[in-house]
């Protein structure tokens, strides 16, 4: 039971365009929301978060949107720079240093 | 530089042998987390710990798997017998009860 899904494994943008990446959730419980980064051989590192409180948390290039009522969350990313190509990991719990429920991941490539 | 540390980076072992796997949390770090990363399931739960108590491992083979924290500073997840499908990254991370979670760079597990 995929609690937390991101229905698209990989995702290509340009340097400079807009990457959005989305992620759903069945557990109405889930009232904390983050998004993690992870490089090849490395372990995930946080990226952003958002309360359920909030429908928008911002941070730099990073923007993260949340649709209660659609259980969807997606990060976008403005502008996207080769530097961002990684995959990218939504995660949910019901408040801070619960368990986090994770999806399966999305790969974004930018390219040149 | 406050990290999370797991112990080994790699470990290739025969179907049958006992694996473990250290992991030193970050100092004031409460919470440990124990998680599997495969390609199907991306980050799944084993298990995780506050205050050095087992909260839920729920996501863990009891038969062979087991977790424990001998003390603040030490978090084990140990497999006995191990078994190729066993064959996956682990990670450990921390947390508090204020914060997002800290990932390890993790332990590349390989069963043949």
């Amino acid at each position: 039971d995929q609690q937390v899904k991101q229905n698209s494994p990989s995702l290509s943008v340009q340097e400079g365009r807009i990457s959005i990446l989305n992620c759903d959730y069945t557990n109405s419980m889930f009232d904390y929301f983050l998004w993690y980064k992870k490089y090849p051989a490395e372990g995930p590192t946080f990226l952003i978060s958002i309360s359920s409180i909030k429908d928008k948390n911002e941070d730099g290039r990073f923007t993260v949107f949340l649709n209660k009522s659609a259980k969807h969350l997606s990060l976008h990313i403005v502008p996207s720079q080769p530097g961002d190509s990684a995959v990218y990991f939504c995660a949910a719990n019901t408040g801070t240093a619960s368990k986090l429920t994770f999806g399966t991941g999305t790969r974004l490539q930018v390219t040149l | 530089d406050a990290r999370v540390t797991q112990t080994p980076r790699h470990k290739v072992t025969e179907m049958g042998q006992e694996v473990t796997m250290r992991c030193q949390p970050i100092l004031g770090h409460n919470t440990v987390f124990w998680y599997r990363q495969t390609m199907m399931q991306g980050l799944e739960l084993l298990a995780y710990f506050r205050n050095r108590a087992p909260l839920d491992d729920s996501g863990m083979p009891k038969d062979r798997f087991s977790a424990e924290m001998p003390d603040a500073t030490l978090a084990t997840l140990k497999i006995q017998p191990s078994e190729p499908r066993d064959s996956a990254v682990y990670f450990c991370a921390s947390g508090t009860l204020i914060t997002e979670a800290f990932f390890g760079q993790g332990t590349r597990l390989t069963v043949v």
